[in-house]
């Protein structure tokens, strides 16, 4: 199936945990989008990557850390978790020239 | 005040009714998405739109550049269209890239 797919859908850690949540696409897009969902339900973005190369970074904290090996992944590496981290964190991606979104299903993230 | 304004926030329909929601932006924009988060969390996209209108189904998306104003119609609702249904705009920043605002969302609700 063509899909972004990010694992794990559930994740329950303690604080001051470090954690990865991995994001895949085989749709060919260029770009891969890494997006936060507070317990509000708004949706905000945190990076872009284009390429191999970060275009946005929306002001969020460095203990956030994207990693691409390859334009096909955009993995979140988060370091020393706090209580606030808990959301649901969206991957997503887009082909630049047409903008299209495909959204990946989430991961639950839950700091105790 | 966010850059992108949705109403209502919350709706309540009779099936079979026709459903209008509306997202109102500050920004210039490049082109404006119309999102379909269901009740289980996944996001779908429904339309981007840069000017005109686009139809799909029973969901017709609207733009007014000049007034900075889209919409979305759901005609003949049914419950399965409950949902959060989230605007999004992108805007272009320097070196050609793009910076993506949501709306807060609109929470559907459609009763058999």
């Amino acid at each position: 199936d063509t899909a972004v797919s990010q694992t794990p859908k559930y994740l329950v850690t303690q604080m001051g945990n470090d954690k990865s949540i991995k994001c895949e696409q085989n749709l060919g897009h260029d770009t891969m989008y890494w997006y936060k969902q507070d317990s509000k339900k708004f949706l905000k973005i945190m990076f872009s990557y284009n390429n191999k190369e970060l275009i946005i970074n929306e002001t969020v904290p460095n203990r956030f850390s994207p990693k691409s090996p390859d334009k096909a992944h955009l993995n979140l590496h988060i370091n020393s978790l706090e209580l606030g981290d808990s959301a649901v964190y969206f991957c997503a991606s887009s082909q630049r020239k047409n903008y299209g979104y495909t959204f990946g299903s989430g991961t639950r993230l839950t700091v105790v | 005040k966010n850059e992108v304004e949705q109403s209502p926030q919350n709706l309540t329909a009779q099936e079979g009714e026709f459903i209008t929601i509306n997202c109102s932006y500050s920004v210039g924009i490049s082109a404006l998405h119309w999102l379909q988060q269901h009740p289980g969390g996944g996001i779908v996209s429904l339309f981007m739109l840069s000017s005109g209108k686009k139809k799909h189904g029973r969901l017709i998306a609207t733009i007014n550049i000049q007034e900075k104003h889209s919409s979305l119609h759901i005609t003949a609702s049914h419950p399965r269209d409950s949902a959060v249904y989230i605007c999004a705009v992108r805007s272009s920043l320097s070196g050609g890239y793009q910076k993506v605002t949501f709306g807060t969302g609109t929470k559907l609700q459609v009763i058999p």
